[in-house]
């Protein structure tokens, strides 16, 4: 069976533009998390949702959304990049409660 | 606010028996879980604690204590394929499974 799956794997924007990432859950998994990684730090959470509707946000400005879709994939915006955007942006989906199933990442690069 | 401290490194020598701790101040908490995430790679799912007391999973066993808001992840017999980075993350309110992520605790196994 599939893991879940992210693209694209990296990417390099400039300061100011849009990125969209895409993520695929395990097949059955109806719940998709997103978070970021910074160098050298733990995953930060930003999304939470289950059955396509947000069920957790965490501590990041207006300029971050995302959806879920009808076949439980998943997408996160960021908008209007800073420098600081850079890093790891893990997706995970998930049945239970504390095991979450990440994917291998999107590494974001703002130039 | 929410806080989990963890050391930042460990060392030790093969076959050799390492413990990783993990405090936690936190509200509405639900459990205790550990990955594993090695350099490059996606965090993947260790272990989780709910309930109070010792759960062992192969060479690998976590503990948690509720009342000392504190746990441990053991690792026996250990493996040069063991040294990665270690994060304890709590299970909380706010989301369906939401996770706080410590900053993690980087092992080195050494021959």
């Amino acid at each position: 069976d599939a893991g879940v799956t992210q693209s694209p794997t990296h990417l390099i924007k400039t300061r100011g533009q849009h990125v969209t990432l895409r993520c695929s859950p395990i097949s059955g998994h109806k719940s998709v998390s997103w978070y970021q990684q910074v160098l050298g730090q733990g995953p930060q959470f930003i999304f939470q949702y289950y059955e396509k509707e947000e069920r957790g946000r965490g501590n990041f400005p207006d300029r971050f959304s995302a959806r879920q879709f009808p076949n439980y994939s998943s997408e996160l915006n960021v908008n209007a990049l800073l420098l600081g955007d850079s890093a790891l942006y893990l997706c995970a989906s998930s049945v239970g409660t504390g095991e979450l199933f990440f994917g291998e990442g999107s590494r974001l690069t703002v130039l | 606010g929410q806080s989990l401290e963890q050391p930042s490194e460990v060392t030790a020598v093969e076959g050799a028996i390492v413990q990783i701790n993990c405090t936690y101040q936190t509200s509405g908490f639900y459990g205790l879980s550990w990955y594993q995430q090695h350099d490059g790679g996606a965090p993947t799912f260790l272990s989780y604690n709910a309930l109070d007391g010792l759960e062992e999973t192969g060479r690998f066993s976590s503990f948690l204590s509720r009342s000392d808001s504190y746990g441990y992840l053991l690792l026996q017999e250990l493996q040069m394929k063991d040294s990665a980075s270690y994060f304890c993350a709590v299970s909380v309110t706010g989301g369906y499974n939401k996770l706080i992520f410590g900053a993690g605790t980087r092992l080195a196994v050494h021959p």
